[in-house]
């Protein structure tokens, strides 16, 4: 079953405001990753935090962690035209070997000019 | 450019025929992953490999797909007597250590194949 699921599936905003995306997920993991993939092309890592990290920033993103409750959150300010693109979490099960990342379907993020 | 390079970017064939998609690691990786992403979905994990090693093919669909990895040359992956629900887009990923969860997966801009 999908280990990683990001809520929404679509969002679009107006550049300069912040767009959020989820990620919930199964099982107790290693690490959680998030990834960009503009159309047509490969993804990109992002970000990647660990299960003892609760929040972690890189620029422009913000990515928080609550194993508790299985989710993660992605957060881009201040957005721009250049960040339109799908975005995905990956996660590596606690019990599985750690070469096994799973992605969930993804967030399609459009921001409009 | 020493990025992962995949080839062909597109990749048409007829039902029945094979498909092979090459995968050239990042300069310095010797772990190659394969994912296949249908359209509007994430991508699935297919099979991993080390130089001249299958570490685990348990994604990979056992009849009609194969991978290899060998000590000279690009990754490969091969599809025989391709069907219509083969049409996809197939990515490959290199990492320079054994455990990607804990390291970042470089990916290529994958191969799109279509199948007629």
């Amino acid at each position: 079953s999908q280990q990683g699921e990001e809520d929404p599936q679509a969002l679009s905003i107006q550049e300069g405001e912040n767009a959020t995306m989820n990620c919930s997920y199964k099982t107790s993991i290693n690490n959680l990753q998030w990834y960009r993939q503009n159309s047509g092309r490969g993804l990109v890592h992002l970000i990647l935090i660990r299960s003892n990290e609760r929040e972690k920033h890189s620029g422009r993103l913000r990515v928080t962690l609550d194993t508790s409750k299985k989710s993660s959150s992605l957060l881009i300010t201040a957005s721009r035209a250049a960040d339109t693109a799908s975005y995905f979490c990956a996660t590596d099960a606690k019990d599985s070997n750690d070469y096994k990342l799973s992605f969930g379907a993804g967030t399609t993020v459009t921001v409009r000019a | 450019n020493a990025g992962v390079m995949q080839n062909p970017r597109h990749l048409v064939r007829r039902r029945g025929q094979e498909a092979r998609l090459r995968c050239s690691p990042m300069k310095g990786h010797s772990h190659v992953y394969w994912y296949r992403q249908l359209p509007e979905e994430g991508l699935k994990f297919m099979v991993y490999l080390q130089k001249e090693n299958i570490i685990d093919e348990s994604g990979m669909p056992k009849e009609r797909f194969s991978a290899e990895f060998p000590k000279e040359g690009p990754s490969i992956l091969r599809i025989q007597q391709v069907v219509r629900g083969d049409s996809a887009a197939y990515f490959c990923a290199s990492s320079p250590q054994t455990k990607p969860g804990n390291q970042p997966q470089h990916f290529g801009d994958g191969t799109r194949l279509s199948i007629l």
